[in-house]
């Protein structure tokens, strides 16, 4: 069976650029999470969804960071413009039935902006 | 104080050895908690689930104490697979419906031969 897919698995970019991060979860499943990771602060939620509907956007950085679930098997993460600070390893996860059980995490996309 | 903490390591130890980790937690309604791992430029993946009465499997055994807010991972026999970043991951009691896990930085581990 497939697990999380995610697209590209690595982005190269210039300041001011738009990067769209792409994520298939794992069919079935009912949460997805997209975090960040870098060495500084860890592991950082940005977004979940709940049957395709945003639940908690708290963690999302600012206006420049979008992310959509247009259905149960796709979802986006778009930063624009995007900043040299954006760089770190962007995880998708997914998990089936709730937030407290086993997520399952994507191979993660590496984004360098320069 | 963090909301969840542990020491960062590196833990250097050599084969065969018997390692523990602790990670601390900040607030004492959490309902429930995890441990993952996630090797060097891979993702985290669950190593195992925390339980009251504690956990074990295989090698590894987990506990938790909530009297201290703490829970650890006990790694019997380490072998040269076992090299990673251990992420204690807490899931608190929600406020509202809000819930979100909450992440450790991770400790690191370095088996040798």
């Amino acid at each position: 069976d497939a697990g999380v897919i995610q697209s590209p698995r690595h982005e190269v970019t210039e300041m001011g650029q738009e990067v769209t991060l792409r994520c298939k979860p794992i069919s079935g499943h009912d949460y997805l999470f997209w975090y960040r990771q870098t060495m500084m602060r860890g592991l950082e939620l940005l977004i979940y969804f709940n049957n395709n509907v945003p639940i908690d956007d708290s963690g999302m950085p600012e206006d420049r960071f979008s992310a959509k679930m247009p259905n149960a098997s796709f979802s986006t993460l778009k930063i624009q413009p995007s900043e040299p600070r954006d760089s770190a390893v962007y995880f998708c996860a997914s998990s089936l039935g709730g937030v407290g059980e086993t997520q399952y995490f994507g191979p993660g996309t590496r984004l360098l902006v320069l | 104080r963090k909301e969840v903490e542990q020491d960062p390591g590196p833990f250097n130890v050599p084969e065969g050895a018997t390692v523990a980790f602790n990670c601390t937690y900040s607030n004492s309604a959490s309902q429930s908690f995890f441990w993952y791992r996630q090797d060097c430029r891979k993702e985290p993946k669950l190593l195992m689930s925390v339980y009251s009465s504690g956990n074990e499997d295989g090698r590894f055994t987990a506990q938790l104490n909530r009297a201290s807010q703490y829970i650890s991972l006990l790694i019997r026999d380490s072998k040269l697979s076992d090299s990673a970043t251990y992420l204690c991951v807490v899931n608190p009691r929600p406020a509202g419906n809000n819930r979100k896990l909450i992440w450790g930085l991770g400790t690191s581990l370095a088996v040798n031969p």
